[in-house]
């Protein structure tokens, strides 16, 4: 299967715990990008990264979460200390190389995050 | 700043009727424009896009779109509606000069009936 990989598909913690979710992107696709889809919404960006670097985050939340894109191994999209306010389904996508920006962006099925 | 409507939270069609699903996106340049469909604790798939060129885009299953920069809109279309294309479906738009984020409208929930 060549697609984009997220794990765990479901998630349950309790406010406080951490939360980590794995993206592994298509095969020879270097750009990563995380969303967040509340209940009945559409897709709201978070953050784009490259291998390496965080190219933009302007939607991720100022305090608690986290991405990291290393040079091996899945990107992980970290949220600390976990609130009721964070249950929802992250999707992880990502494009190729070239032209990122006319390329459709390939979506995992997704984490479903649930806090308790 | 970029956004997209979809002005339609729910599209109910009868089976073999054709089907339009609204988007109208407001974004500075040109924009590069895509729907997507999403089943059940499913992810985003793919559907069809606007870069440049013919204002008519044909994608995929049988969905095709019209590009009108004029009323700013790429409204989703297909001649004859299945039951199985029953899904949430939504409009994205990235401008094409500054980002590689994708801007989603709240989504449209299309219901063939048999």
């Amino acid at each position: 299967n060549a697609g984009v990989m997220q794990n765990p598909r479901h998630l349950v913690r309790r406010r406080g715990q951490e939360a980590r979710l794995r993206c592994s992107p298509m095969k020879g696709h270097s750009h990563v990008y995380w969303y967040r889809q509340l209940p009945e919404e559409g897709l709201k960006f978070m953050v784009y990264l490259q291998k390496e670097n965080i190219i933009d985050e302007s939607g991720m939340p100022k305090e608690r979460f986290s991405a990291e894109f290393p040079k091996e191994g899945p990107s992980i999209l970290r949220i600390q200390q976990v609130v009721r306010g964070d249950s929802a389904a992250y999707f992880c996508a990502s494009s190729p190389v070239d032209s990122p920006r006319n390329q459709p962006q390939h979506f995992g099925d997704g984490t479903r995050l649930s806090i308790l | 700043a970029q956004s997209v409507a979809q002005p339609e939270d729910q599209v109910n069609v009868a089976e073999g009727n054709p089907l339009t699903v609204k988007c109208t996106y407001s974004v500075s340049g040109n924009p590069y424009l895509f729907w997507y469909v999403q089943y059940p604790n499913r992810g985003l798939q793919f559907l069809l896009k606007y870069i440049t060129g013919d204002n008519l885009v044909k994608g995929s299953y049988g969905f095709e779109a019209e590009f009108n920069k004029s009323q700013t809109s790429f409204h989703l279309k297909k001649p004859s509606a299945l039951v199985s294309d029953s899904a949430l479906y939504f409009c994205a738009v990235r401008a094409s000069y500054n980002t590689d984020k994708l801007i989603f409208g709240t989504g449209t929930r299309l219901q063939v009936f048999p």
